[in-house]
C-alpha cells in the first residue's frame, strides 16, 4: 500500500505560469517532507523540504504548503521556466522513527516556452 | 566532479551473468544506500550502510549483495537476476543515517537490463 501519492503523472503549464505539484499522505506520523526533482540521465537532488511544524515553506521561486488534517501537500512554481521540467518526486519520513524515506511515484512536469 | 558517482551508466546482462555496480561519493559522508527505481513505481530503498555497517536490507532477495569496503564506496553485485530487476539502480549518500534532516545526494544511477 502505497503511503506517499502523487496521483497526477504528468503536469504541463506555461512558462511564467504556477506550477503545483500535489502530494498525498497517508502515515499521519510522518512528520518531515521533502521534494526532490530529477532530470533524464541524472540523480534526483533536493528541491525544498518542511517539518510538520509549520504549513509553508518557501525557497526562491518554489513554495512548500503542507495541510496537516488533509494528509496533503503541495509544491508551487512561480514562475515557472523550461528549465523546471523535470520528474517531481514527493518524500516522506518520520523524524526519530526508522528514519526510512517514503517515495512517490513522481510527477514528470513539462513547461512550454 | 559530481559529489556521488556511479559506474557503469548503462549495463546489459544475461541472467547468467555476474556484474558489479560501483558507487563513490566525495562528499565526506558516512551514509550510503542503493535505490531501486522501476517504471511507475517509487524509488524504493534497498540497503544502507552508516560507518560501512549495513544498517538496512529492505527484504532484497539475495541475488543482489552489498558491499561497503569503506564510508566512500559501495558495490551492488549481481547475480542470476531475472528480467523483472531490470530497472534504474540508483547510488546514494548523506552525512549520517540517522541525523533526521538530512539530505540525500543521488549518483545518475545505472540503467540494468536484464534479458
Amino acid at each position: 500500500d502505497q503511503q506517499v501519492k502523487q496521483n497526477s503523472p504528468s503536469l504541463s503549464v506555461q512558462e511564467g505560469r504556477i506550477s503545483i505539484l500535489n502530494c498525498d499522505y497517508t502515515n499521519s506520523m510522518f512528520d518531515y517532507f521533502l521534494w526532490y526533482k530529477k532530470y533524464p540521465a541524472e540523480g534526483p537532488t533536493f528541491l525544498i523540504s518542511i517539518s510538520s511544524i509549520k504549513d509553508k515553506n518557501e525557497d526562491g521561486r518554489f513554495t512548500v504548503f503542507l495541510n496537516k488534517s488533509a494528509k496533503h501537500l503541495s509544491l508551487h512554481i512561480v514562475p515557472s521556466q523550461p528549465g523546471d521540467s523535470a520528474v517531481y518526486f514527493c518524500a516522506a519520513l518520520t523524524q526519530g522513527g526508522s528514519e526510512k524515506l517514503v517515495f512517490g511515484k513522481g510527477t514528470k512536469l513539462t513547461v512550454n516556452p | 566532479e559530481t559529489g556521488v558517482t556511479q559506474t557503469p551508466r548503462h549495463l546489459v546482462m544475461g541472467m547468467t551473468n555476474k556484474k558489479s555496480l560501483k558507487c563513490e561519493q566525495h562528499l565526506g559522508h558516512n551514509a550510503m544506500y542503493w535505490y531501486k527505481q522501476s517504471a511507475k513505481k517509487p524509488l524504493e530503498l534497498m540497503f544502507v550502510y552508516n560507518f560501512k555497517e549495513q544498517t538496512e536490507n529492505n527484504s532484497v532477495p539475495s541475488r543482489f549483495s552489498p558491499e561497503c569496503p569503506n564510508s566512500s564506496h559501495l558495490f551492488l553485485h549481481l547475480h542470476t537476476l531475472q528480467p523483472e530487476d531490470s530497472a534504474l539502480y540508483l547510488c546514494a549518500s548523506s552525512r549520517t543515517f540517522l541525523a533526521t534532516n538530512e539530505k540525500l545526494f543521488f549518483g545518475s544511477g545505472t540503467q540494468l537490463s536484464v534479458l
